[in-house]
């Protein structure tokens, strides 16, 4: 029973390319959110989703774009992949949006750009 | 403004010895939310503890002990009698009360645990 699941787990890709990320919890939760780390392992938040409803949009590329059909599905898709997207992008949902429960985070997708 | 500071960057130390881990954040709120968790090289992130503002009560669980300070700022984490097991990547992370954004963390502290 995996709380918070996301697809795929590794993706190798060219510059130029689009791709999406697939992620969605069975935790009830109410935000969503989609993290990317960097090769320091700094987490880096990117955008947040509460009850559908864009919350927090981090001066990201517009290359980059969430959806979110339903409040247990948070989507990324990125356009025209750059050398520097390559990195771990982790998907997490919480319980609130206030912050006080703890993230719950899935396992992470590997981005490799060429 | 709203930080949160792992000053070590790196911490080496030899198995079934005890390790702390520093924490520091600032906010000027007066409810506030501090977590820790733990990457360990398989990538995934693991929640490990969540403290209020209004709880300064030490918590320990097993080997994992936790320092909540208000008075220093500080939500410090102590592993006793380290193991292998414990080599990860440690993440402090501060949500403040008001304002948008939440969960802010630190930039981590890679603790090496050696046989």
């Amino acid at each position: 029973d995996t709380a918070v699941s996301q697809t795929p787990k590794y993706l190798v890709t060219q510059m130029g390319n689009d791709k999406s990320i697939k992620c969605e919890q069975n935790l009830g939760h109410d935000t969503m959110y989609w993290y990317k780390q960097d090769s320091k392992k700094f987490l880096k938040i990117m955008f947040s989703y509460n009850n559908k409803e864009l919350i927090i949009n981090e001066t990201v590329p517009n290359r980059f774009s969430p959806k979110s059909p339903d409040k247990a599905h948070l989507n990324l898709h990125i356009n025209s992949l750059e050398l520097g997207d390559s990195a771990v992008y982790f998907c997490a949902s919480s319980q609130d949006r206030e912050g006080a429960s703890p993230l719950h985070f899935g396992n992470g997708t590997r981005l490799t750009v060429t | 403004a709203q930080k949160v500071t792992q000053a070590q960057t790196e911490i080496s130390v030899v198995e079934k010895e005890d390790v702390t881990l520093d924490c520091v954040y600032e906010t000027r709120d007066t409810t506030y939310y501090l977590f820790w968790y733990k990457q360990p090289p398989s990538g995934e992130l693991v929640f490990l503890i969540r403290r209020n503002s209004f709880d300064e009560q030490n918590e320990i669980s097993g080997r994992y002990s936790w320092n909540f300070q208000k008075s220093t700022s500080s939500f410090n984490f102590t592993i006793t009698a380290s193991q292998v097991v414990d080599s990860a990547v440690y993440f402090c992370a501060l949500s403040p009360g008001s304002g948008t954004y939440k969960y802010i963390f630190g930039t981590g502290t890679r603790l090496k645990v050696l046989a």
